[in-house]
């Protein structure tokens, strides 16, 4: 399917455990974007890559790791889940016409 | 990045038009106006984006004030899957990537 996909869509772990969140586009797009979502936060940049092998910071990256050995794929790792770790994760990838970001479905990510 | 003034919440009549207004009173010359919605449990999805001219496609139109401090995003026949929260966000153009999103506007269409 065209287009930007998450797997899985719902996701339950327990604190301690490692979890990856897979993103995929087809666009070729060079720029992606990790967000979490979270009631009374709105949504928050975790990392983002500029292009494989190229990965940043964003405004909340404590806790996550990156990386980018392809340009259509960008997991995003939870080393050890924490509770705060709860929420939505949205991936994005950028295009040029028009020059925006698309999202992703988003995967729900409970961790008990 | 400009900040933006939206109201958090408004109704609209299925059929009739949705007027969504922003104020980004601080905004640059180089700052673009985007326009991002969010249908429940759904990825933000992008709308409309301009510089100063007024803009139109298929989903919306949008108007910027001469003095671009402030925007609305026109619906022009709301209906029902129209219910989502309304972002709208400044950003400075192609240099710029990031997004900052701030509460929207809740707009809800009712039958």
């Amino acid at each position: 399917d065209a287009g930007i996909t998450q797997s899985p869509r719902y996701k339950i772990t327990e604190t301690g455990r490692q979890v990856t969140l897979m993103c995929h586009q087809t666009w070729s797009h060079s720029y992606m974007f990790w967000y979490r979502q979270d009631l009374g936060h709105g949504l928050r940049l975790i990392y983002y890559s500029a292009a494989a092998d190229i990965t940043d910071k964003g405004e909340v990256p404590d806790g996550y790791v990156v990386s980018r050995s392809k340009t259509e794929n960008f997991p995003l790792t939870l080393e050890s889940a924490t509770r705060s770790q709860t929420s939505v994760y949205f991936c994005a990838s950028r295009g040029a016409a028009p020059d925006t970001q698309y999202f992703g479905p988003g995967t729900r990510l409970t961790v008990l | 990045d400009a900040k933006t003034t939206q109201p958090p919440s408004m109704d609209c009549a299925e059929g009739r038009a949705a007027n969504l207004p922003c104020n980004h009173s601080t905004i640059s010359g180089n700052e673009y106006v985007y326009w991002y919605r969010q249908i429940h449990s759904q990825g933000p999805q992008y709308i409309i984006h301009g510089l100063k001219n007024n803009e139109t496609n298929e989903m919306a139109s949008l108007i910027i004030t001469e003095d671009r401090k402030s925007s609305t995003l026109i619906l022009p026949h709301a209906t029902l899957r129209d219910t989502a929260v309304y972002y709208c966000i400044v950003r400075a153009g192609s240099n710029d990537y990031k997004l900052s999103f701030g509460a929207g506007t809740t707009v809800t269409v009712r039958a």
